[in-house]
Order: structure tokens, then C-alpha cells, then sequence
């Protein structure tokens, strides 16, 4: 596809983990990215991929990378009332620098 | 250190009439992009610029829409004669540099409503 995919909702109950997937279209992209928005705000970014890596972990959060199947996907450990939300995947095209999204993946946590 | 700043945070507008949407980016930034979000669509880039000129406006509709990034004051993403259709939030970004470790950051948008 032309677009970077990702499934629009996700709910999970707190203390769970959470897996948002994303798609993404162009093999040759360097950097992968993850943002937040919270109802009302802007985005703000969470955690970023280099395309030569497999796997980062920051605190609660894992991006795993698959380059073969243009898969990343944001795991979300513990997850609690505040991390709901709307989760961004974008990219960045091979040649370009500025980023292109995802339609977002809204995260529901209920108790 | 301020974030980007962004005003009016909400702006309604007859159709027809002009929407002025400004843009203040992190100091020390001097690259300023704008994005719009569609109900239930994702973010859609539509013009990248700095300071005084205009790098990428591959997203920015023909007609009706210009922007501009002064050497002194904000980013300004002008909308002539608006119609229904123009009803979004539109986000600013910004920039210290153009590199892939240089993530954008945001401001909290505009969310225009076109009456």
C-alpha cells in the first residue's frame, strides 16, 4: 500500500501490556518514529528507531522492528489510564526528511 | 524553553471569510512545518519552510491556501474564502535542523471550524 497503516483502536486493561502495529511503505526509510497525542494537545514523540536496529526499549516502552516486513510495532508494559491516547506511527520516505503518519491507533485503558 | 506555540487554539469562520493561523516555533528552530488532521484521518503534511523561503509545499492545495515564515515574527498558514470542507485542526512543527535525528516538535493546533 501507499500508506503507513495502522489499526485504529486497541483496548486493554490496566496492568496489561499493549501492541500497537504499524505498517510502513518504504524499505529505504531511515527513521522510524512513535508520537502521542493526548485529547486536545499537539504530538509529542515518544521513541525513535534507526533503521539498522532490531529492537529499542526505553523504560516501559519496546519498538521492535521488522525491516523484511516493514513491520514496527510499540509495546507498552504496565499499562495505565494516562497512556490513553492517540499512538502515531511515521516515517520518514528514503530521499525526504519530513515524516509522514499513520491515521493513529486510539489506546483505550479501562480499569 | 517555550514549545512551539500556536494561536488561536480554536478559531470559527463564516465561509468565505479569510482564516490567519499563527505559528511560533522553539527557540532556536528555524524550520517550521504544517500539518493538517482531518476527522478521523491522520496527520496529512502540507508545507515545509524556513526562514523566508519555502521548501516543500508538495501537500499544500492549490488554491486558497499560502504560507509564509518571516525573517522577524511567526509562521503564518493563511486560508482564503474557507468552505466546510477546510474544518480541521492544523498542526505546526518545528525543528532546530533538517536531519532524521531531528524530530519534529509540536505545537497544540488550531481547530478551525468553518460555520
Amino acid at each position: 500500500g501507499e500508506d503507513v497503516e495502522q489499526s485504529l483502536f486497541l483496548s486493554v486493561r490496566e496492568g496489561d501490556s499493549s501492541v500497537i502495529n504499524c505498517t510502513y511503505t518504504d524499505s529505504s526509510s531511515t527513521y522510524l518514529y512513535w508520537y502521542k497525542q493526548e485529547p486536545g494537545a499537539g504530538l509529542q514523540l515518544l521513541t525513535y528507531i534507526f533503521s539498522n536496529m532490531d529492537m529499542k526499549q526505553d523504560q516501559r516502552l519496546t519498538v521492535l522492528l521488522n525491516k523484511k516486513d516493514k513491520h514496527l510495532s510499540l509495546r507498552i508494559a504496565d499499562t495505565q489510564t494516562g497512556d490513553s491516547a492517540i499512538y502515531f506511527c511515521a516515517e520518514i520516505l528514503g530521499g525526504s526528511y519530513i515524516p509522514t503518519f499513520g491515521r493513529g491507533t486510539s489506546l483505550i485503558v479501562h480499569p | 524553553n517555550a514549545g512551539v506555540m500556536q494561536n488561536p487554539r480554536h478559531l470559527v469562520r463564516r465561509r468565505g471569510q479569510e482564516a490567519r493561523l499563527r505559528c511560533s516555533p522553539m527557540k532556536g528552530h528555524s524550520h517550521v512545518y504544517w500539518y493538517r488532521q482531518l476527522p478521523e484521518e491522520g496527520l496529512k503534511f502540507m508545507v515545509y519552510l524556513q526562514k523566508e523561503n519555502i521548501i516543500d509545499e508538495s501537500g499544500m492545495p492549490k488554491e486558497r491556501f499560502s504560507a509564509e515564515f518571516p525573517k522577524e515574527g511567526p509562521s503564518i498558514l493563511r486560508i482564503q474564502q474557507v468552505v466546510r470542507g477546510d474544518s480541521a485542526a492544523y498542526f505546526c512543527a518545528s525543528s532546530p535542523d533538517i536531519s532524521y535525528n531531528s524530530p519534529l516538535h509540536f505545537g497544540n493546533g488550531t481547530r478551525l471550524t468553518v460555520t
